[in-house]
């Protein structure tokens, strides 16, 4: 039981455009929810977060949405830059700590 | 501040062998975990640490993984013996609080393979 999922394991974009990645969770408990961005032979790192009472976070060119209802959240990135590809994770954190994560979704931005 | 330190980088081993990985967490994390990320997959959790104490360890397979964490600081995951199914990377994390926004700070993890 796969509790959070990134159905999209790869997304292509454009230099400019938007970066769309969309997350699903089943688990109502889960309290915050963090985007991790991972380089190959790195380890994760943490990119934005959002607490379950919010709808909205932004930082910068990086936004998270939730939609509680849908237990649905995504990740804006505007403008999408070269740098910016690399394989993004959503997790969900309990109050406990514990961190589930989704596979993952491999952005590639083309200049 | 220094991040979290792993060691080695990468293990080759033959099936039924032992290996043992070390982690250094950020100076002054409480809560140090260990995740098994799979290629493809994203991490899955072993164990998490609270100082010393085990908080989690309901998907640590215990007839093989063992892990500790002397003095609250640097801790070792063991696995003995090995499988071919436990080859991926194993990343240590630490983070400064356990609720709230609190994000892991991830080491640059050991690649296990196992053949």
């Amino acid at each position: 039981d796969q509790q959070v999922k990134q159905n999209s394991p790869s997304l292509s974009v454009q230099e400019g455009r938007i970066s769309i990645l969309n997350c699903d969770y089943t688990n109502s408990m889960f309290d915050y929810f963090l985007w991790y961005k991972k380089y190959p032979a790195e380890g994760p790192t943490f990119l934005i977060s959002i607490s379950s009472i919010k709808d909205k976070n932004e930082d910068g060119r990086f936004t998270v949405f939730l939609n509680k209802s849908a237990k649905h959240l995504s990740l804006h990135i505007v403008p999408s830059q070269p740098g910016d590809s690399a394989v993004y994770f959503c997790a969900a954190k309990t109050m406990a700590g514990k961190s589930t994560f989704g596979d993952g979704t491999t952005l590639t931005v083309k200049p | 501040e220094a991040g979290v330190a792993q060691s080695p980088r990468y293990k080759i081993i033959e099936k039924r062998q032992s290996v043992a990985f070390w982690c250094n967490p950020i100076s002054g994390h409480a809560t140090l975990y260990w995740y098994q990320q799979i290629l493809g997959q994203g991490p899955k959790l072993l164990i998490q640490f609270q100082n010393n104490g085990v908080v989690d360890d309901s998907q640590l397979p215990k007839d093989r993984f063992s892990a500790e964490r002397l003095k609250g600081v640097d801790s070792t995951l063991k696995i003995q013996p090995a499988k071919l199914e436990d080859s991926a990377v194993y990343l240590c994390a630490s983070s400064l609080a356990v609720g709230g926004n609190s994000p892991l700070h991830f080491g640059n993890g050991t690649r296990l393979t196992v053949t």
